[in-house]
C-alpha cells in the first residue's frame, strides 16, 4: 500500500503569495492530521479531520491558515497570504481509527520557504 | 507543562556502542498510548513502536528494545550495537484516551553514530 502522499515536497514562495499544500491519506484511514515542524516549536498539531469533517482546529495559528478535506482521499492546507514566519516543514498524517488508539502514519512532509 | 520530556537533546556514540534514549511522560489518564518515531536526515517521520498503558511488557525488535515503566512514567528506547544508519532524531509521543485527538510530542533526541 502507498503511504501518505504529500505534494509538493518543496515550495519556495514570496511573502504575500498564496500557498497550497496537498495530502492524500492512506486508503481506508478515517483520520487526517496536519502538523507543522520548526526548530523553535517542534512538532505542532494544526488541525485534524475525522471522516472529512474538521474536529479540532485550535492549533491553526491564524486566519491566514485554512484546511479542507473535500473527500476521503484528499486534503489541502492553504496559507494566504504567506509570511516568512510560516517557513517550516508541514506534515500530513493519517490513522485508521480513533487517534488515541492507533498509530499516525506520516507523509514525507512539505518544506515551505517563504522569502 | 510538558507532557513528554526528552531530556537528552543530543547524543553521540561510536558505532557498535549501545545507547539509551530517555522519555518521561506525564498524564492523569489510566488509558494512554506511547509511541516512538524516527526522523532520519531525509526528514520523514517513521513509526517505530506503540505501547498502551496496560501492557508493561518490554519489547525487543532486532537491535531495538523498549523499556516501559509506569512506576517512573518512563518509556525508554535502547539501540544495541548502534550503526551509522541509526543517526536520526528520535521522538517520543503520548496520546491520552480522554483527549485522544492529538499526540503530545517530546522535543526529540538527536542521535549521531560516529563510524
Amino acid at each position: 500500500d502507498a503511504g501518505v502522499i504529500q505534494s509538493p515536497r518543496h515550495e519556495v514562495t514570496e511573502m504575500g503569495q498564496e500557498v497550497t499544500l496537498r495530502c492524500k491519506p492512506i486508503s481506508g484511514h478515517d483520520y487526517l492530521f496536519w502538523y507543522r515542524q520548526t526548530m523553535m516549536r517542534g512538532l505542532e498539531l494544526l488541525i485534524y479531520f475525522n471522516n472529512n469533517v474538521p474536529i479540532d482546529d485550535s492549533g491553526m495559528p491564524e486566519d491566514r491558515f485554512s484546511a479542507k478535506m473535500p473527500n476521503a482521499s484528499f486534503s489541502t492546507l492553504k496559507i494566504q497570504p504567506s509570511e516568512p514566519r510560516d517557513s517550516a516543514v508541514y506534515f500530513c498524517a493519517s490513522s485508521p481509527r480513533g487517534p488515541g488508539r492507533d498509530t499516525q502514519y506520516f507523509g514525507p512532509g512539505t518544506r515551505l520557504t517563504v522569502l | 507543562a510538558q507532557k513528554v520530556t526528552q531530556a537528552q537533546t543530543e547524543i553521540s556514540v561510536v558505532e557498535k556502542e549501545d545507547v539509551t534514549l530517555d522519555c518521561v511522560y506525564e498524564t492523569r489518564d489510566t488509558t494512554y498510548y506511547l509511541f516512538w518515531y524516527k526522523q532520519p536526515p531525509s526528514g520523514e517521520l517513521v513509526f517505530l513502536i506503540r505501547r498502551n498503558s496496560f501492557d508493561e511488557q518490554n519489547e525487543i525488535s532486532g537491535r531495538y528494545s523498549w523499556n516501559f515503566q509506569k512506576s517512573t512514567s518512563s518509556f525508554n528506547f535502547t539501540i544495541t550495537a548502534s550503526q551509522v544508519v541509526d543517526s536520526a532524531v528520535y521522538f517520543c509521543a503520548l496520546s491520552e484516551a480522554t483527549t485522544g485527538n492529538q499526540f503530545y510530542f517530546g522535543t526529540g533526541t538527536s542521535l549521531t553514530v560516529i563510524p
